[in-house]
């Protein structure tokens, strides 16, 4: 069975370019997870997707990120027009319905924004 | 909310030291708690967990025993090999109820280096 895959794994772009993100959670999982670790910081939750629902995007730090899942399969987080302080290493998970069910993690995109 | 606090790092042990990675945590009843790592050019991967006070996870020689008296899941090993550098996470469910192990509040993490 595959893992959760992201692409691009790094991604060096400049203050006010536009950068999307993108995640393939596990086949069969419902639940897509976006967090983000700023460089020597916890890890934060961005946001929750069920199926193409978002179900809490508290997490979303402003309007520039814009998350996406289309069909209730992968998903996109685009962050336009990118700042300094959005640099640090985007992660995903997934996992299946249900509570208790652990969460599985890609490898992380790291976005450097210069 | 819930929230954890972790050792602050770096840790830099030779190998076979024993290792211990300290996390506290505040939280509304007794949720389920984690230890995430993160190997050098990987993803995060569960360690381990507990689900309920004085449950002890372990896997690959790494132990934590969840303490409701000192709100406590402190990660220990016995023995660490180079191959165990990483980064290491300890982490919680959010808000009361805690059942969704999908939505994490973590600690800032820790990097662990041990030295042949």
């Amino acid at each position: 069975e595959a893992g959760v895959t992201q692409f691009p794994s790094h991604s060096v772009i400049e203050k006010g370019q536009t950068v999307t993100l993108r995640c393939d959670p596990i086949s069969g999982h419902d639940n897509l997870y976006w967090y983000r670790r700023v460089m020597g910081k916890e890890i934060k939750f961005l946001l929750h997707f069920v199926k193409e629902s978002k179900q809490d995007e508290s997490g979303m730090p402003n309007n520039r990120f814009l998350a996406e899942r289309t069909g209730g399969t992968y998903s996109t987080l685009k962050v336009q027009p990118a700042e300094l302080e959005d640099s640090g290493v985007y992660f995903c998970a997934s996992s299946r319905q249900g509570g208790g069910t652990e969460a599985f993690f890609g490898q992380g995109t790291r976005l450097t924004v210069v | 909310g819930n929230s954890v606090t972790q050792m602050e790092g770096p840790v830099t042990l030779s190998e076979e030291a024993f290792l211990t990675i300290n996390c506290t945590y505040t939280a509304t009843g007794y949720p389920s708690l984690f230890w995430y790592v993160q190997y050098p050019g990987e993803g995060l991967q569960l360690l381990l967990k507990a689900t309920k006070a004085d449950d002890k996870g372990s896997n690959k020689g790494f132990e934590a025993t969840y303490r409701k008296e000192t709100t406590s899941f402190h990660l220990e090993k016995g023995s660490v090999q180079v191959s165990d550098s990483a980064v290491y996470f300890c982490a919680l469910p959010q808000g009361a109820g805690g059942t969704s192990y999908g939505k994490l509040t973590f600690g800032q993490g820790t990097i662990l280096t041990v030295h042949p």
